[in-house]
């Protein structure tokens, strides 16, 4: 089992520019959660994904959208990038109703913005 | 707005001593707390939680304690090995419960070292 994986690793953009960021939960997990962690930040919750439909939402600007597909896999889409949106973004899948020590992170996407 | 703190951005123990972080938090609601552990190119692994109704959950050589009344909590971790130095982030399910689908709050974390 290759547990959560995310791409690309790195990931360098300009402002302005509209970034696509993929996540494979770990096999058997259905609920995807995004979080953004800027540098000397803890996690940030952004989303989270269930049933293909965006079940939370943290306190994020519309220029973040996401998706979940029918295979469980995820996207995280950012608009408008803005130089605050430099930051690690982490994936992490979990079997709904399951408790934390079930959750697992992926190694994340690091994203600059130019 | 920081719902939990953690207000050491660093810590160095020697190998074999004990390492104490500690966190604090604002929310009263807040009923769950989880400590993770992250290592560099890595994404934070779970490592220990408490639930309110209780003061003190122990998994082997780390214990986390919770003081309610001081909205305190701390990981021990004993004795320290190499292996530990990573950065410790103590965490909260907004929603209070217990069940992984609830989002979390995080704090800001603490860089462990463990000196051989």
């Amino acid at each position: 089992d290759a547990g959560v994986t995310q791409s690309p690793t790195h990931l360098i953009k300009t402002r302005g520019q509209q970034v696509t960021l993929r996540c494979s939960p770990k096999s058997g997990h259905d609920t995807v959660s995004w979080y953004q962690q800027a540098l000397g930040q803890g996690p940030q919750f952004i989303f989270q994904y269930y049933e293909e439909e965006e079940r939370q939402r943290g306190n994020f600007p519309d220029r973040f959208s996401g998706h979940q597909f029918p295979n469980y896999s995820s996207e995280l889409n950012v608009n408008a990038l803005l130089l605050g949106d430099s930051a690690l973004y982490l994936c992490a899948s979990s079997l709904d109703g399951s408790s934390y020590n079930e959750q697992f992170f992926g190694p994340g996407t690091r994203l600059t913005v130019l | 707005d920081q719902q939990v703190k953690q207000n050491s951005p660093s810590l160095s123990v020697q190998e074999g001593r004990i390492s104490i972080l500690n966190c604090d938090y604002t929310n009263s609601m807040f009923d769950y707390f989880l400590w993770y552990k992250k290592y560099p190119a890595e994404g934070p692994t779970f490592l220990i939680s408490i639930s309110s109704i209780k003061d003190k959950n122990e998994d082997g050589r780390f214990t986390v304690f919770l003081n309610k009344s001081a909205k305190h909590l701390s990981l021990h971790i004993v004795p320290s090995q190499p292996g530990d130095s990573a950065v410790y982030f103590c965490a909260a399910p907004i929603g209070g419960s217990n069940f992984g689908n609830e989002k979390l709050t995080f704090g800001t974390g603490t860089r462990l070292t463990i000196i051989p």
